[in-house]
This record gives C-alpha cells, sequence and structure tokens, in this order.
C-alpha cells in the first residue's frame, strides 16, 4: 500500500499570510499512463471534503487561484498565496495511482 | 447540479449489519464509477470501496464483510455491512469517482453516520 504522510499537520496562519503543506508518498505516484494522480482536498469545520486540486497542480472550477498545487514523484506542495478566513480547515492529499490512500491531514487554523 | 444523499446509519452491535443508500441526481449515474469513503471521528479519510458496473474494489479491512452494489436504474448506490467492528465506526460518505484519467473523488455527499457499540 502507498502511505501518504503530511507535514506539518498543524499549521496556524496569519490573516494574509502564507502557507505550505508538504505531502509525500512511500513510492512514485506516477501511474503506467504515465498521469501522477496526486489530488488535494479541503474540509471545513462540520462539511464534507470539497475537492481543490487534482493532477498534482490543476485547479478545480471555482476553486480561488489563491490554491495551488505542485510537486513531483513522491514529493508534492499544496500553498495558500495569502490565507483568509474562510481557508480554516483541514487539508487532505490523496493518492489515486494505486488505489486511493489519503494523508492524515493537515489542520490550518488562524493566529 | 450533482447531489449525493447518503442514508441507513445507525447504531449497531458489533457483529451486526447495516445496509447504507446513496442517492444520486444531477448526472448520469450509470456512466461513472462511485464509491464509499469514511471519517472515524475526529479522525481522516478512508476509501473503502468502488463500483462501475460489475468492477468492484475494496479496502483491505473490510474485504468480506461489506459488498458495494449499485441500481443505475434508480440512481442509487448502496453498501451492505456485515460482521460489523467497532473500528467500523465512522461517517460514511458516497462520492462521485472520476475515475478516467483524473481518479480522484469530484462530488461528495453529506455522509451517514454508523455507530457500532453494545
Amino acid at each position: 500500500d502507498i502511505v501518504m504522510t503530511q507535514s506539518p499537520l498543524s499549521l496556524p496562519v496569519t490573516l494574509g499570510q502564507p502557507a505550505s503543506i508538504s505531502c509525500r508518498s512511500s513510492q512514485s505516484l506516477v501511474h503506467s499512463e504515465g498521469e501522477t494522480f496526486l489530488s488535494w482536498y479541503q474540509q471545513r469545520p462540520g462539511q464534507s471534503p470539497r475537492r481543490l486540486i487534482y493532477k498534482v497542480s490543476n485547479r478545480d472550477s471555482g476553486v480561488p487561484d489563491r490554491f495551488s498545487g505542485g510537486g513531483s514523484g513522491t514529493d508534492f506542495t499544496l500553498k495558500i498565496s495569502r490565507v483568509e478566513a474562510e481557508d480554516v480547515g483541514v487539508y487532505y492529499c490523496m493518492q489515486g495511482t494505486l488505489w486511493w490512500t489519503f494523508g492524515q491531514g493537515t489542520k490550518v487554523e488562524i493566529k | 447540479e450533482v447531489q449525493l444523499v447518503e442514508s441507513g446509519g445507525g447504531l449497531v452491535q458489533p457483529g451486526g449489519s447495516l445496509r447504507l443508500s446513496c442517492a444520486a441526481s444531477g448526472f448520469r449515474f450509470s456512466d461513472h464509477w462511485m464509491s464509499w469513503v469514511r471519517q472515524a471521528p475526529g479522525k481522516g479519510l478512508e476509501w473503502v470501496a468502488n463500483i462501475k458496473q460489475s468492477e468492484r474494489y475494496y479496502v483491505d479491512s473490510v474485504k468480506g464483510r461489506f459488498t458495494v452494489s449499485r441500481d443505475d436504474a434508480r440512481s442509487s448506490l448502496y453498501l451492505q455491512m456485515s460482521s460489523l467492528r467497532v473500528d467500523d465506526t465512522a461517517l460514511y460518505y458516497c462520492a462521485r469517482l472520476n475515475y478516467t484519467g483524473y481518479r480522484y473523488f469530484d462530488h461528495w455527499g453529506h455522509g451517514t453516520l454508523v455507530t457500532v457499540s453494545s
């Protein structure tokens, strides 16, 4: 099984400041098709997960452009350029290359 | 608008059974892979099962105990759970899996809570 490891697990951020979350996989996420199936989700308090990013760096429709994803192989990053109050919640990375596994989640809160 | 509405959760004793349902609308149900993802209280997300037509896949921890099925005519997804254990306690989400070329969950329901306790 592919294990996904996120860091940090807790991320206090000042409003308007950037934030960065790391996600590492236990093996390469490059699929035999040549694609890398790494996605990111946001779960606001009391809500269902919401998709943000798919295939490493593609923002879903309606996702603000302050969110960006990057990385390759086994190392990936979700960045928020300027954190807003509505960004509070838990963020999960997920791999879909070999079955589907999620990271532990990173809780983003306002300082 | 895509909508996924789960039902069927509740309190069940260890060793018992429960059947979850998910009513889908707003898209051509039969064209899509569908999934169950669960979240134990205060914990992270765990993929449980996928189904598309006759293809079914499960996480190892539920193999032999859970069965995923669907009724395309009713746009409904089901999860039959048996031999339930305390560690199956979770909020169970129905999710649409965008499989071909993407392999991620693009729509989620609000979840139905399953509590396994004596």
